[in-house]
């Protein structure tokens, strides 16, 4: 099974600064990972596909990068809208599914 | 676009029985599979299995293998996934997803609380 881990597991980040995710895959699993936004009572959200895409209607301060097994979410900007738990999940594998174990980003 | 509507919140004692459930609408619900992921208090998420409304092809991860089972009824576009015989341990929220091969967890539904408690 692929093992998802992702780094920090909390970040504390000012309003308006960057925030920099890390996941990183037990094995290569390509461009087959998603980054999921979940708020507390919420079911989580997708926000970035492909390792870089854009889900429909996510802002473009949210951008992801990578391939292989090295992956980075970066919040150009934090809003105070987007402390949150955000989960890295991969679907190259079938079934899909293996997720990270979150990154919570909260307020400093 | 697709909706996924789940049941209500449930609150159980430890050996009882309970069938929860997902209903699509949308556009060609028996199409694609639908996953069922549990999300214990304070923890990240885990997909327990999938199941194709359209020929109930089912597949467990073996951590829940004979623990729950999945079921569909393509006529309702509904998803269930139902315990024989609850556990503390199952105290979860409970989240049907659309899955389609090669990718990403688009659709949710609104999640099911499940509570287990004597």
């Amino acid at each position: 099974e692929i093992v998802m881990t992702q780094s920090p597991a909390t970040l504390s980040v000012s309003p308006g600064e960057r925030a920099t995710l890390s996941c990183r895959a037990s094995q290569s699993i390509s461009s087959t990972l998603a980054w999921y936004q979940q708020k507390p009572g919420q079911a989580p959200r997708l926000l970035i596909y492909d390792a870089s895409t854009r889900a429909t209607g996510i802002p473009a301060r949210f951008s992801g990068s990578g391939s292989g097994t090295e992956f980075t979410l970066t919040i150009s900007s934090l809003q105070s809208e987007d402390f949150a738990v955000y989960y890295c999940q991969q679907y190259f594998t079938w079934p899909p599914g293996t997720f990270g174990q979150g990154t919570k980003v909260e307020i400093k | 676009e697709v909706q996924l509507v789940q049941s209500g919140a449930e609150v159980k004692k430890p050996g009882e029985s309970l069938k929860i459930s997902c209903k699509g609408s949308g556009n060609s619900f028996n199409g694609y599979w639908i996953g069922w992921v549990r999300q214990m208090p304070g923890k990240g998420l885990e997909l327990m299995g999938i199941i194709y409304p359209g020929d109930s092809d089912t597949r467990y991860r073996p951590s829940f293998q004979g623990q729950v089972t999945m079921s569909a009824d393509k006529s309702t576009t509904t998803a269930y996934l139902q315990w024989r015989s609850l556990k503390a341990s199952d105290t979860a929220i409970y989240y049907c997803v659309k899955l389609v091969r090669g990718a990403p967890f688009d659709y949710w539904g609104q999640g099911t609380l499940v509570t287990v408690s004597s």
